[in-house]
């Protein structure tokens, strides 16, 4: 067990309707961060999380909210789901001097 | 700006040749380097951290400052290297964590 999980695995929505993907972990770590990976441009950075309460933007944050009340969950929201974020979408948590642990994904379509 | 570089998209290669996927990375300063993979529809795992200059899985990296690389090699390829390699950066910030920054990965296929 990695110490992290993601839910849903799978979810298929349609066009402007609100998602919430959940990451949870058992680690205690205080970083956590929401990445979506597609074909040709490999894994960018939507939100990460430096604490409760403690979040920030990363390259592709638009269309995207996040939530972090406890240490071990972290949210993704979509606030009104378009095609263009159909993806997979990946957790991950970190301790400060290592790399990061990823969960085992959301693969989201949106119709 | 941090930037990482993974030049080639695919890389096909025979078993028991070598190896070496190739990642290049811009950064002013003293960066961390890592290499993940990802087994077909699996979760990302780290396979190599540049500090800890270890060997997983028969796989190397050096970090060359002087070229601003970080390669991947091996020196005889096996079937269940097949999968997808990301090379990654996280600069330092002086005790703050910086973010990882990925490349756009290198689906590496390894044939009979």
């Amino acid at each position: 067990d990695a110490g992290i999980t993601q839910s849903p695995r799978h979810k298929v929505t349609e066009t402007g309707t609100p998602v919430t993907l959940r990451c949870h972990q058992t680690e205690n770590h205080r970083y956590m961060y929401w990445y979506r990976q597609d074909p040709g441009h490999g894994l960018r950075l939507i939100h990460y999380s430096y604490g409760v309460k403690d979040t920030d933007k990363g390259e592709v944050s638009d269309g995207y909210s996040v939530s972090r009340s406890k240490t071990e969950d972290f949210l993704l929201t979509l606030e009104s789901a378009t095609s263009s974020q159909t993806s997979v979408y990946f957790c991950a948590i970190s301790a400060s001097n290592y790399g990061y642990t990823f969960g085992s994904g959301t693969r989201l379509t949106v119709v | 700006a941090q930037r990482v570089t993974q030049p080639e998209k695919l890389l096909s290669v025979f078993k028991g040749a070598p190896v070496e996927l190739k990642c290049n990375y811009s950064y002013s300063g003293s960066p961390e380097l890592f290499w993940y993979v990802q087994y077909s529809r699996q979760r990302l795992q780290l396979l190599l951290r540049h500090i800890s200059r270890e060997s997983i899985k028969g796989f190397t990296a050096d970090l060359n400052k002087g070229e601003t690389s970080f390669h991947l090699k091996k020196p005889f390829a096996q079937e269940e290297d097949s999968a997808m390699y990301y090379c990654a950066l996280r600069a330092n910030r002086g005790g703050s964590q910086g973010n990882l920054i990925f490349g756009k990965g290198t689906k590496l296929s390894v044939k009979p």
